[in-house]
Protein backbone atom coordinates (compact mmCIF):
# COMPACT_ATOMS: atom_id res chain seq x y z
CA UNK A 1 0.00 0.00 0.00
CA UNK A 2 1.31 3.38 -1.04
CA UNK A 3 1.77 6.01 2.04
CA UNK A 4 -0.18 8.46 0.11
CA UNK A 5 -3.00 8.23 -1.99
CA UNK A 6 -4.65 10.36 -4.49
CA UNK A 7 -7.54 9.91 -7.18
CA UNK A 8 -6.35 10.39 -10.45
CA UNK A 9 -9.36 11.98 -11.68
CA UNK A 10 -10.11 13.34 -14.24
CA UNK A 11 -11.89 15.38 -12.03
CA UNK A 12 -14.42 17.80 -14.94
CA UNK A 13 -15.66 20.86 -13.29
CA UNK A 14 -17.74 24.03 -15.42
CA UNK A 15 -15.79 27.45 -15.26
CA UNK A 16 -16.58 29.49 -11.69
CA UNK A 17 -17.12 25.75 -9.79
CA UNK A 18 -15.33 24.85 -6.30
CA UNK A 19 -12.63 22.27 -7.31
CA UNK A 20 -11.98 19.72 -4.28
CA UNK A 21 -8.69 17.69 -4.04
CA UNK A 22 -7.77 15.58 -1.17
CA UNK A 23 -5.02 13.02 -0.44
CA UNK A 24 -4.77 10.92 2.49
CA UNK A 25 -1.51 9.29 3.90
CA UNK A 26 -0.80 6.50 6.29
CA UNK A 27 2.44 7.77 8.15
CA UNK A 28 2.02 9.89 11.14
CA UNK A 29 5.37 11.31 10.99
CA UNK A 30 4.38 13.39 8.34
CA UNK A 31 4.28 17.17 9.17
CA UNK A 32 4.97 19.14 6.30
CA UNK A 33 2.54 18.68 3.66
CA UNK A 34 2.33 20.49 -0.46
CA UNK A 35 0.38 20.84 -3.40
CA UNK A 36 1.80 21.12 -6.52
CA UNK A 37 0.04 21.73 -9.91
CA UNK A 38 1.54 20.40 -12.87
CA UNK A 39 0.72 21.76 -16.51
CA UNK A 40 0.87 18.95 -19.33
CA UNK A 41 4.42 18.48 -20.08
CA UNK A 42 6.29 20.97 -17.65
CA UNK A 43 7.67 20.61 -14.49
CA UNK A 44 5.65 20.50 -10.93
CA UNK A 45 5.57 23.99 -9.49
CA UNK A 46 4.78 24.46 -5.74
CA UNK A 47 0.88 25.85 -5.02
CA UNK A 48 0.55 25.52 -1.27
CA UNK A 49 2.90 24.61 1.85
CA UNK A 50 1.58 24.05 5.36
CA UNK A 51 2.89 22.82 8.26
CA UNK A 52 1.44 20.34 11.03
CA UNK A 53 -2.77 20.76 10.92
CA UNK A 54 -4.78 23.76 10.04
CA UNK A 55 -6.07 25.83 7.03
CA UNK A 56 -3.89 28.44 4.86
CA UNK A 57 -5.74 30.64 2.35
CA UNK A 58 -3.76 31.94 -0.27
CA UNK A 59 -5.98 33.99 -3.56
CA UNK A 60 -8.55 31.37 -4.67
CA UNK A 61 -6.92 28.53 -2.77
CA UNK A 62 -7.40 27.10 -0.02
CA UNK A 63 -5.36 23.71 2.11
CA UNK A 64 -6.48 22.02 4.99
CA UNK A 65 -4.82 19.49 6.89
CA UNK A 66 -6.30 17.44 9.41
CA UNK A 67 -3.63 15.14 10.67
CA UNK A 68 -6.34 12.82 12.76
CA UNK A 69 -7.74 12.03 10.30
CA UNK A 70 -4.73 11.42 7.87
CA UNK A 71 -6.46 13.79 5.45
CA UNK A 72 -5.55 16.74 3.24
CA UNK A 73 -7.36 18.62 0.69
CA UNK A 74 -7.08 21.70 -1.81
CA UNK A 75 -9.62 23.89 -2.45
CA UNK A 76 -9.92 26.49 -5.69
CA UNK A 77 -12.49 28.69 -5.41
CA UNK A 78 -14.23 30.49 -8.64
CA UNK A 79 -12.25 28.24 -11.10
CA UNK A 80 -10.85 29.10 -14.60
CA UNK A 81 -10.02 26.84 -17.40
CA UNK A 82 -6.60 28.34 -16.68
CA UNK A 83 -6.72 25.92 -13.35
CA UNK A 84 -7.07 22.94 -16.24
CA UNK A 85 -3.61 21.34 -14.98
CA UNK A 86 -2.97 18.02 -12.85
CA UNK A 87 -2.27 18.49 -8.91
CA UNK A 88 -0.01 16.67 -6.94
CA UNK A 89 0.33 16.23 -2.79
CA UNK A 90 3.30 16.32 -1.72
CA UNK A 91 4.59 15.64 2.16
CA UNK A 92 7.38 15.02 4.36
CA UNK A 93 8.52 13.96 7.62
CA UNK A 94 10.45 16.48 10.28
CA UNK A 95 13.84 14.70 9.93
CA UNK A 96 13.97 14.49 6.08
CA UNK A 97 13.98 17.59 4.93
CA UNK A 98 13.91 17.92 0.79
CA UNK A 99 12.75 13.81 0.98
CA UNK A 100 9.01 14.62 -0.69
CA UNK A 101 6.44 11.59 -1.14
CA UNK A 102 4.23 12.28 -3.72
CA UNK A 103 0.47 11.40 -4.29
CA UNK A 104 -0.13 9.81 -8.04
CA UNK A 105 -1.84 13.43 -9.11
CA UNK A 106 -5.45 14.54 -9.89
CA UNK A 107 -5.70 15.90 -13.15
CA UNK A 108 -8.37 18.72 -13.19
CA UNK A 109 -10.31 19.65 -16.32
CA UNK A 110 -12.42 23.29 -15.96
CA UNK A 111 -14.22 23.82 -19.29
CA UNK A 112 -15.41 27.48 -20.42
CA UNK B 1 16.27 34.00 -13.37
CA UNK B 2 16.65 31.45 -16.22
CA UNK B 3 15.44 28.78 -13.52
CA UNK B 4 16.42 25.05 -13.37
CA UNK B 5 17.97 23.90 -17.04
CA UNK B 6 17.72 20.30 -18.17
CA UNK B 7 19.13 18.97 -21.60
CA UNK B 8 18.03 17.18 -23.42
CA UNK B 9 14.27 17.60 -23.34
CA UNK B 10 13.75 14.90 -25.32
CA UNK B 11 15.77 11.19 -25.95
CA UNK B 12 14.85 8.25 -28.11
CA UNK B 13 17.65 5.66 -27.58
CA UNK B 14 17.58 1.96 -27.90
CA UNK B 15 18.27 -0.68 -25.26
CA UNK B 16 21.85 -1.72 -24.41
CA UNK B 17 23.02 2.37 -25.07
CA UNK B 18 24.25 4.40 -22.69
CA UNK B 19 21.58 7.34 -21.85
CA UNK B 20 23.22 10.83 -19.95
CA UNK B 21 20.98 13.71 -18.62
CA UNK B 22 22.28 16.73 -17.64
CA UNK B 23 20.74 19.57 -15.00
CA UNK B 24 21.82 23.13 -14.17
CA UNK B 25 20.54 23.88 -10.77
CA UNK B 26 19.26 27.43 -9.77
CA UNK B 27 22.16 29.75 -8.87
CA UNK B 28 22.63 29.53 -5.40
CA UNK B 29 20.67 26.53 -4.81
CA UNK B 30 22.44 24.01 -2.48
CA UNK B 31 20.21 21.06 -2.85
CA UNK B 32 19.63 19.13 -6.40
CA UNK B 33 17.17 16.23 -6.59
CA UNK B 34 16.39 13.48 -9.54
CA UNK B 35 13.02 12.22 -9.76
CA UNK B 36 11.16 9.67 -12.31
CA UNK B 37 7.54 9.89 -13.54
CA UNK B 38 5.51 7.41 -15.13
CA UNK B 39 2.13 6.74 -15.23
CA UNK B 40 2.26 3.30 -13.21
CA UNK B 41 4.63 4.78 -10.14
CA UNK B 42 3.80 8.67 -10.67
CA UNK B 43 6.62 11.11 -9.03
CA UNK B 44 8.89 9.07 -7.61
CA UNK B 45 12.59 10.67 -5.87
CA UNK B 46 15.89 8.72 -7.28
CA UNK B 47 18.87 11.02 -5.46
CA UNK B 48 19.09 13.93 -4.02
CA UNK B 49 22.79 15.96 -2.77
CA UNK B 50 23.43 18.91 -0.53
CA UNK B 51 26.14 20.62 -1.66
CA UNK B 52 27.28 18.39 -3.95
CA UNK B 53 27.14 15.54 -1.67
CA UNK B 54 24.69 12.56 -2.46
CA UNK B 55 22.19 12.65 0.66
CA UNK B 56 19.98 9.88 -0.26
CA UNK B 57 20.10 7.36 -3.30
CA UNK B 58 17.21 4.88 -1.95
CA UNK B 59 15.06 6.02 -4.57
CA UNK B 60 17.86 4.84 -7.04
CA UNK B 61 16.00 1.69 -9.06
CA UNK B 62 19.34 0.03 -9.83
CA UNK B 63 23.09 -0.25 -10.25
CA UNK B 64 22.39 0.61 -13.82
CA UNK B 65 21.36 4.35 -13.14
CA UNK B 66 24.31 6.91 -11.65
CA UNK B 67 24.25 10.59 -10.45
CA UNK B 68 27.03 12.57 -10.22
CA UNK B 69 27.44 16.38 -9.41
CA UNK B 70 30.70 17.37 -9.75
CA UNK B 71 30.29 21.44 -8.77
CA UNK B 72 27.52 23.13 -7.41
CA UNK B 73 25.91 24.20 -11.24
CA UNK B 74 26.04 20.71 -13.13
CA UNK B 75 24.59 17.25 -12.58
CA UNK B 76 23.85 14.60 -14.17
CA UNK B 77 21.92 11.00 -14.50
CA UNK B 78 23.55 8.53 -16.53
CA UNK B 79 21.59 5.07 -17.44
CA UNK B 80 24.11 2.29 -18.55
CA UNK B 81 22.92 -0.17 -20.26
CA UNK B 82 19.11 1.21 -20.74
CA UNK B 83 16.01 -0.62 -21.14
CA UNK B 84 12.45 -0.27 -22.30
CA UNK B 85 11.35 -0.20 -18.80
CA UNK B 86 13.51 3.45 -18.20
CA UNK B 87 11.42 5.17 -20.47
CA UNK B 88 9.52 8.04 -18.31
CA UNK B 89 9.82 11.90 -17.89
CA UNK B 90 13.07 13.06 -15.73
CA UNK B 91 12.70 15.87 -13.72
CA UNK B 92 15.48 17.72 -12.13
CA UNK B 93 14.56 19.72 -8.86
CA UNK B 94 16.78 22.29 -7.25
CA UNK B 95 16.01 24.04 -3.78
CA UNK B 96 18.24 26.62 -1.47
CA UNK B 97 16.50 26.59 1.38
CA UNK B 98 18.09 25.29 4.45
CA UNK B 99 15.57 24.45 7.59
CA UNK B 100 13.09 27.06 5.76
CA UNK B 101 10.52 26.07 3.75
CA UNK B 102 12.30 23.86 1.38
CA UNK B 103 10.44 24.69 -2.04
CA UNK B 104 11.59 22.59 -5.19
CA UNK B 105 11.59 24.38 -8.22
CA UNK B 106 11.48 21.64 -11.28
CA UNK B 107 12.99 21.75 -14.52
CA UNK B 108 11.17 20.68 -17.69
CA UNK B 109 12.16 17.39 -17.96
CA UNK B 110 13.71 15.07 -20.08
CA UNK B 111 11.31 12.71 -21.90
CA UNK B 112 13.06 9.01 -22.28
CA UNK B 113 12.02 6.44 -25.00
CA UNK B 114 13.96 3.61 -24.87
CA UNK B 115 13.04 1.25 -28.00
Amino acid sequence: QKEVEQDPGPLSVPEGAIVSLNCTYSNSAFQYFMWYRQYSRKGPELLMYTYSSGNKEDGRFTAQVDKSSKYISLFIRDSQPSDSATYLCAMRKTDSWGKLQFGAGTQVVVTP
Amino acid sequence: DAGVIQSPRHEVTEMGQEVTLRCKPISGHNSLFWYRQTMMRGLELLIYFNNNVPIDDSGMPEDRFSAKMPNASFSTLKIQPSEPRDSAVYFCASSGASGGIDEQFFGPGTRLTVL
